[in-house]
Order: structure tokens, then C-alpha cells, then sequence
């Protein structure tokens, strides 16, 4: 069974750019969701698709905006990067309407 | 309004010593679903529990135990006899029976001490 799987680890940018994360669901899953995990914090739910579509949306901006695609992989796309961006993201899947996620690794985002 | 309260910001115990993370949630939906994490240094979040609100048997894997009573809205996690392994950041997450959004809390960061 494959993992939910992120890419990059690291990424480093500077204030006013934009970035895109990626995320591959576990095998069979069709749900992404995605999380903002400041230093110190607990997870953040940002928003979440299925059958490419939101399905769901947390506090964030729309600068904050997601893809999902036929094999329901996902992008998480932030514009105008601020700051306070700079946090773990982290992506999970599952399946509709079955309460159990599971997490990959995350991407670590800096903005400078 | 869902919400999830972990009091307990750092905790550190000497390996074999028993701890006990709290978990403290806020929902009103009668059917929801709690959870425990585990986040290492590496950052993954390793699943460690689910439990519905119909179900309050508390629950035993190996060294973990979990307490859940309704009546007080708590959901604790016992480790016995910590190792150092088990040093990371607990987090306790609620999500309710629609939707698949989860609420955690602020985590528990425990270091156990050899």
C-alpha cells in the first residue's frame, strides 16, 4: 500500500512570492485535505477536495487556493507570500465520509 | 462550534515513569470521532487512535491506553513505562460525523528522560 507521499521537503522563498506544494493520496483514497501547521501549533485545516473539487475551507485567504486531479493527487497553491506563511503543510487522505486520515510527511515552507 | 484543549504544553519524565496526556474537547454534534497523533522530530503524523462517541470502552495497545468519558469531555492518553522513543508532540483531534475536517489541539510535547 503507498503512502501519502509530499513534495518538496524544504522550500525557501521570499515575501510577495508565490508556491506550490504537492501531494500524492494514499492508494484507493480519493480525499485530500490540507493543514497549516505553525511552529508550536496544532494543524490548521486549510480546505479540503474531493472529486476535484473544495469541499470544505477552513479561515484562510484566497490566496490560498488548491487543485485536485484525476488521480486525486493535489496542488496547494499561496500567492503573495507572507511572513506568516512560513509553517509545516501537510496534506491527508482518505475517504469520503470515513473519518480516518492519514498524514504524509510535509513540506516545510520558509518565507523570508 | 468544535474545539480541542491540550492543557499540558511540555511534559518530562524519566524513562519507565508513567504519563498521562490530556485531552479535553468541545463539540455539539452527538456523533464524532476523536483521535490521537503523534508527530516526531521528522514531522509526519503517525496515527495512533480513533474513537467514535458511541463507543467509551476504554481501550489497551500494548504500553498505550486511552480513556474516554463523555461525562467530562476527555479523551486521555496513557503511556506506561515511557521509553525514550516515545519522546514527540502529541496532538488530540476531533472531527465531527459530517465532513472530514479535523480539529487538533495545541499537542503535548513529551520527552522522556533516560
Amino acid at each position: 500500500e503507498t503512502g501519502v507521499t509530499q513534495s518538496p521537503t524544504h522550500l525557501i522563498k521570499t515575501r510577495g512570492q508565490q508556491v506550490t506544494l504537492r501531494c500524492s493520496s494514499q492508494s484507493g483514497h480519493n480525499t485530500v485535505s490540507w493543514y497549516q501547521q505553525a511552529l508550536g501549533q496544532g494543524p490548521q485545516f486549510i480546505f479540503q477536495y474531493y472529486r476535484e473539487e473544495e469541499n470544505g475551507r477552513g479561515n484562510f485567504p484566497p490566496r490560498f487556493s488548491g487543485l485536485q486531479f484525476p488521480n486525486y493527487s493535489s496542488e496547494l497553491n499561496v500567492n503573495a507570500l507572507e511572513l506568516d506563511d512560513s509553517a509545516l503543510y501537510l496534506c491527508a487522505s482518505s475517504l469520503i465520509d470515513y473519518n480516518e486520515q492519514f498524514f504524509g510527511p510535509g513540506t516545510r515552507l520558509t518565507v523570508l | 462550534a468544535q474545539k480541542v484543549t491540550q492543557a499540558q504544553t511540555e511534559i518530562s519524565v524519566v524513562e519507565k515513569e508513567d504519563v498521562t496526556l490530556d485531552c479535553v474537547y468541545e463539540t455539539r454534534d452527538t456523533t464524532y470521532y476523536l483521535f490521537w497523533y503523534k508527530q516526531p522530530p521528522s514531522g509526519e503524523l503517525v496515527f495512533l487512535i480513533r474513537r467514535n462517541s458511541f463507543d467509551e470502552q476504554n481501550e489497551i495497545s500494548g504500553r498505550y491506553s486511552w480513556n474516554f468519558q463523555k461525562s467530562t469531555s476527555s479523551f486521555n492518553f496513557t503511556i506506561t513505562a515511557s521509553q525514550v522513543v516515545d519522546s514527540a508532540v502529541y496532538f488530540c483531534a476531533l472531527s465531527a460525523s459530517t465532513g472530514n475536517q479535523f480539529y487538533f489541539g495545541t499537542g503535548t510535547s513529551l520527552t522522556v528522560i533516560p
